[in-house]
């Protein structure tokens, strides 16, 4: 069963703008990460913050993580229509599985 | 970087056959490998986790002999979809840890089966 969910579903925004996408889940966690899935293709990476992490950035993007609250945010800054994907958060559990979010897909506008 | 390969990229097959698809890990070794299906506009499930020289672990619902998985070497996993129906038509994508913890997963390209 799916650990997390995202919200929104969809967002649609201008070029230039920013962008925030939510993930809550359920269960405690070791590590939350976040991955980017262009149309019909494989996941690819794109950070990964541990549970006593509060924030970490890379690049344009910044991550939170809120364990209390049990959710975490992606912030992409400056966005680009490269940027259009859907973007999954990712949490761990016992026996290293992952279990993925409902996602969030993202169209920049140019 | 870690680089995670899936062949077929693309498969259509008739309702009946059995397909295998292919997941290998190109530069590092791995134990465990994870599956996943994706249905179209929707997220990914974990199906099975796949252990090198030991029994998959298969997740709640997924049935182990439809889907069966087979990591014969430290670089190479199989799932192989029996007696596959339309119904099964997905995007299966395949993962696995570097350095034998979860600390990032890299995953394969994903395989299109299209059961006619």
């Amino acid at each position: 069963s799916q650990q997390g969910e995202e919200d929104p579903q969809a967002l649609s925004i201008q070029e230039g703008e920013n962008a925030t996408m939510n993930c809550s889940y359920k269960t405690s966690i070791n590590n939350l990460q976040w991955y980017r899935q262009n149309s019909g293709r494989g996941l690819v990476h794109l950070i990964l913050i541990r549970s006593n992490e509060r924030e970490k950035h890379s690049g344009r993007l910044r991550v939170t993580l809120d364990t209390s609250k049990k959710s975490s945010s992606l912030l992409i800054t400056a966005s680009r229509a490269a940027d259009t994907a859907s973007y999954f958060c990712a949490t761990d559990r016992a026996g290293n599985q992952f279990y993925f979010g409902t996602g969030t897909s993202l169209t920049v506008i140019p | 970087g870690a680089v995670v390969s899936q062949h077929p990229s693309r498969v259509i097959c008739k309702s009946g056959t059995s397909v295998k698809i292919e997941c290998r890990s190109l530069d590092f070794q791995a134990t465990t490998m994870f599956w996943y299906r994706q249905f179209p506009k929707q997220s990914l499930m974990l199906m099975a986790t796949s252990n090198e020289g030991s029994k998959a672990t298969y997740e709640q619902g997924v049935e182990k002999d439809k889907f069966l998985i087979n990591h014969a070497s430290l670089t190479l996993s199989t799932l192989t979809v029996t007696s596959a129906h339309p119904e099964d038509s997905s995007f299966y994508i395949c993962s696995a840890p570097v350095g034998g913890v979860t600390d990032t997963q890299y995953f394969g390209p994903g395989t299109r089966l299209t059961v006619l």
